[in-house]
């Protein structure tokens, strides 16, 4: 979607290494989600964030951690504790808190070297 | 609803025929649901969402159908065009939740 920019689109992680994955939006949304996508699946949720300074865990939290500093930016660090961390992340905002649509940029393909 | 596998459903139709694509939900107090489009390598885009105080709700070139009383979600495509090839996605949202839950995906191919 325009207004939302994940960077890199490809990155590699060597082992041991954290890596952190970049995802900015200019569309003034208050709720930011990361998730992950596996070849052949659906998204799984990782973190979200409904307000600056405040994240909560989602499904497969463990050996991912985020902040929240500022309302256009929502940061994914990818930490050496994520062993299996090849995959497809996928950031996403919404406007509120009420039933509306997430939008998506357009992926990080992160692989190991 | 939310399931696990390696290999993705997939549905072929003809070039400019009506495509429909199902999806069984898991959670009863589910209150919110919408359909995404998946192209290679690119984000789930938003196609059309619907509420659970509604049955059906139309687009442009698309419909949402919800049976609640089987937790049943379709996607309608009438006349299919080659740009509608993708993997789709529906997601369910429970009541009160601030997350959503997504589908394994259906890969929709169109033939010409």
């Amino acid at each position: 979607d325009g207004g939302i920019t994940q960077s890199p689109k490809y990155l590699f992680r060597k082992e041991g290494q954290n890596v952190t994955l970049s995802c900015e939006q200019n569309l003034n949304h208050d709720a930011m989600y990361w998730y992950r996508q596996d070849p052949g699946q659906g998204l799984r949720l990782i973190y979200y964030s409904q307000i600056v300074n405040d994240f909560q865990k989602g499904d497969i939290a463990e050996g991912y951690s985020v902040s929240r500093e500022k309302k256009e930016s929502f940061p994914l660090t990818v930490t050496s504790a994520q062993k299996n961390p090849t995959a497809f992340y996928l950031c996403a905002t919404k406007a509120g808190q009420g039933n509306q649509p997430q939008h998506f940029g357009d992926g990080t393909r992160l692989s190991i070297l | 609803g939310e399931s696990v596998g390696l290999h993705l459903p997939t549905l072929s139709v003809q070039e400019g025929d009506n495509s429909i694509i199902n999806c069984a939900y898991s959670n009863s107090a589910s209150d919110y649901f919408i359909w995404y489009k998946q192209e290679s390598g690119k984000g789930p885009q938003f196609i059309i969402d619907i509420r659970s105080n509604m049955d059906k709700r139309q687009g442009q070139r698309v419909t949402v159908l919800l049976n609640k009383t089987v937790k049943h979600l379709s996607l309608q495509i009438a006349a299919t065009q080659p740009g509608d090839s993708a993997v789709y996605f529906c997601a369910e949202k429970i009541q009160g939740a601030q997350k959503l839950v997504f589908g394994q995906g259906t890969r929709l191919t169109i033939n010409p």
